[in-house]
């Protein structure tokens, strides 16, 4: 069964600080992982999808990884705003396209 | 492009009471998902639809939890009866045909509360 988690829980930084989000998960056969964004009491916002044949993507201020043989994925943010506090969730995607959720990164970006 | 529509937003009733959520997918996305998402965990899958056709309903606790998607568009997840341990948020995504691996759009999700 796919196990899929995030380090770290919360994490507070001053703006203008660069920032790692990481996400590993147990079983390597995916086909792609997301990275979402999600405000409080809000849906999900799709940020970034990376194909299980890609290493990266980039959106902005935002650089996603991959490393597919070794579980683990990190979201880069840039510079980063007030506006991107945020609870931030990576998604594995299986069979039937089935989306395994770690249970995210909560982050506040203080001014 | 119109997102992925869901109604109600909140949705307040006491135990055993039923109760029903909808959902409208982005126009021309053929797969249908119903996620459950409890405060501090990520979502997990209740329900897969391709077109009309329920293709995945393993976490669906069928004793008292139904959906359906007549005509392959919109779709209902019914409750009933709720329990107290049914409060969380029904989020419903969409996906296109295509490839294997496809992006999901997910909607606003509707927060349900179970007194």
């Amino acid at each position: 069964k796919q196990e899929v988690t995030q380090i770290p829980a919360a994490l507070s930084v001053p703006e203008g600080e660069n920032l790692v989000l990481n996400c590993s998960f147990t079983d390597s056969a995916i086909y792609n992982l997301q990275w979402f964004r999600q405000d409080p009491g809000k849906g999900l916002t799709s940020l970034l999808l990376i194909q299980s044949s890609q290493r990266e993507q980039t959106s902005g201020r935002l650089n996603a990884s991959l490393d597919k043989s070794s579980g683990r994925s990190t979201l880069y943010i840039a510079a980063s705003q007030p506006g991107d506090s945020a609870t931030y969730l990576c998604a594995v995607a299986g069979g039937g396209n089935k989306l395994t959720f770690g249970t995210g990164t909560q982050l506040k970006v203080e001014l | 492009e119109a997102g992925v529509v869901q109604s109600p937003r909140y949705k307040i009733i006491e135990k055993k009471q039923p109760v029903a959520f909808w959902c409208n997918p982005i126009s021309g996305h053929n797969t249908l998902y119903w996620y459950l998402q409890n405060l501090g965990q990520g979502p997990e899958l209740l329900i897969r639809y391709e077109n009309e056709e329920a293709v995945d309903d393993s976490q669906l606790p069928k004793d008292r939890f139904s959906a359906e998607r007549l005509k392959g568009v919109d779709s209902t997840l019914k409750i009933q009866p709720a329990e107290l341990g049914d409060s969380a948020v029904y989020l419903c995504a969409s996906s296109p045909a295509g490839a294997v691996a496809r992006e999901q759009f997910f909607g606003p999700g509707t927060r349900l509360t179970v007194l």
